[in-house]
């Protein structure tokens, strides 16, 4: 149980081009998901924080024009990267969470590795 | 804040050794511990989890005991293998509004046959 898909699992494009990602939980309603950003040898960094039907919160430096994040429905979100540049490229990956209790662990996606050109 | 540390690695040990990977948590309150195994290419999986003081989280071996007068979830297994070769992430989920993790610096384990 608990499985988070999240697609694609790589994406090559050339700069400028706008990206979506998707998360999706499989087998739960997820009334919170979390978008990540990690970088090589580095742990993760939290971009923002979606609970479906309102808008996301960003943390402090992350630009929400840049990373726009959808929570449609409890099972699915998605982050664009819009306009994207070589220095967005980076492996990103999503979690959810079922509720919004402390200790309820976060399940994650495999995550997806944009290379922008 | 909360945060979390996480003893630098790279770990390298050979199979069947004893495994320690030191974890310590700064917080408020009483917050939920995580750790979190990554493979290479791939996204984290929940490895085990402990929600109060002195609980113990074990699975596949490994455990972790959440320590409050040490503030300690350290991770540790018997005898490691070979297919443990991973990154591995220790995490504290807060008391804020949404429950936010904080993972530390994450700790790669290499195992040699």
């Amino acid at each position: 149980g608990a499985v988070v898909s999240q697609h694609p699992s790589r994406v090559i494009c050339k700069s400028g081009t706008s990206v979506k990602i998707e998360c999706r939980s499989l087998d739960f309603q997820a009334t919170t998901m979390f978008w990540y950003r990690q970088f090589p040898k580095q742990s993760l960094m939290l971009m923002a924080t979606s609970n479906e039907g309102s808008k996301a919160t960003y943390e402090q430096g992350v630009e929400k024009d840049k990373f726009l994040i959808n929570h449609a429905s409890l099972t699915l979100s998605t982050l664009t990267v819009t306009s994207a540049h070589p220095e967005d490229s980076s492996f990103y990956i999503c979690s959810a969470r079922q509720g919004n209790l402390a200790n309820q662990p976060q399940h994650f996606g495999d995550g997806t590795r944009l290379s922008i050109l | 804040g909360d945060s979390v540390t996480q003893m630098e690695g790279p770990v390298t040990l050979s199979e069947e050794a004893f495994l320690t990977i030191n974890c310590t948590y700064t917080a408020t309150g009483y917050p939920s511990l995580f750790w979190y195994v990554q493979y290479p290419g791939e996204g984290l999986q929940l490895l085990l989890k402990a929600t109060k003081a002195d609980d113990k989280g074990s699975n596949k071996g490994f455990e972790a005991t959440y320590r409050k007068e040490t503030t300690s979830f350290h991770l540790e297994k018997g005898s490691v293998q070979v297919s443990d070769s991973a990154v591995y992430f220790c995490a504290l989920s807060g008391i804020d509004n949404f429950n936010k993790f904080y993972f530390g610096s994450g700790t790669k384990l290499n195992v040699k046959p």
